[in-house]
């Protein structure tokens, strides 16, 4: 158990709908992750929170949005969902943000799949 | 863009056998990451490589990084059944440390 929970496990939703993702980091741990693990397109960083303020982004698309509350968690916001955004989607967490090294923690995934 | 290229991708070992998974990456880097994940499962993170030179060991598992070649090994020694999973190289890409680009992964089977 690496210490980052994440909600809902599995989600199964309708083309054009709209679905959260939650994600609690392991205690202390100020920056948040977001990734999507996919068939075609493997794991693919999506965006990172570090204490409430977003840091870096990757290849996420303007579909999806992202936030960390005062209390450190996050969620990942889904809308206009299309069949291609079935995936896995991990959340992490790490204590630092930059050039720390520190070890990222993951979560096991929300399943989403869109039908 | 920062790439980075696994080998192989599929891996079938017997038990007892030695074996190297190999990580290229195109742009320079100095974090690199080694993560396993088992089917549907999460990511377990295996290593952190922060410095050219730099080897790891954890068990029948070692990793070492070498920065001027943009190369990092994954040896397994005297496999057992229980290594059967897919293995990730990560390098960091930018200032964020979380801005991971991953390889395709490696598939690992170990056969007794």
């Amino acid at each position: 158990d690496s210490g980052v929970t994440q909600t809902p496990k599995h989600l199964i939703t309708a083309t054009g709908q709209r679905v959260t993702l939650r994600c609690s980091p392991r205690s202390g741990d100020l920056s948040v992750y977001w990734y999507q693990q996919s068939l075609d397109q493997g794991l693919q960083f999506l965006i990172q929170y570090y204490n409430g303020e977003e840091r870096a982004k990757g290849n996420i698309l303007e579909r999806f949005s992202a936030q960390q509350f005062p209390d450190l968690h996050s969620e990942l916001n889904l809308s206009s969902l299309e069949l291609g955004d079935s995936a896995l989607y991990f959340c992490a967490s790490s204590v630092g943000w930059s050039f720390s090294g520190n070890t990222i923690y993951f979560g096991e995934g929300s399943w989403l799949t869109v039908v | 863009e920062l790439k980075v290229e696994q080998n192989p991708l599929f891996l079938s070992m017997q038990e007892g056998k030695n074996y190297t998974i190999y990580c290229n990456y195109s742009t320079t880097s100095d974090r690199l990451y080694w993560y396993r994940q088992d089917p549907g499962k999460s990511l377990e993170s295996l290593f952190v490589l922060l410095s050219n030179g730099a080897v790891k060991q954890e068990g029948r598992l070692m990793a070492s990084l070498d920065t001027k070649a943009r190369l990092s090994t994954l040896h397994i020694t005297a496999a057992v059944h229980d290594l059967s999973a897919t293995y990730f190289c990560a390098v960091a890409y930018g200032g964020s440390q979380g801005n991971l680009i991953f390889g395709k992964g490696t598939k690992l089977s170990v056969k007794p």
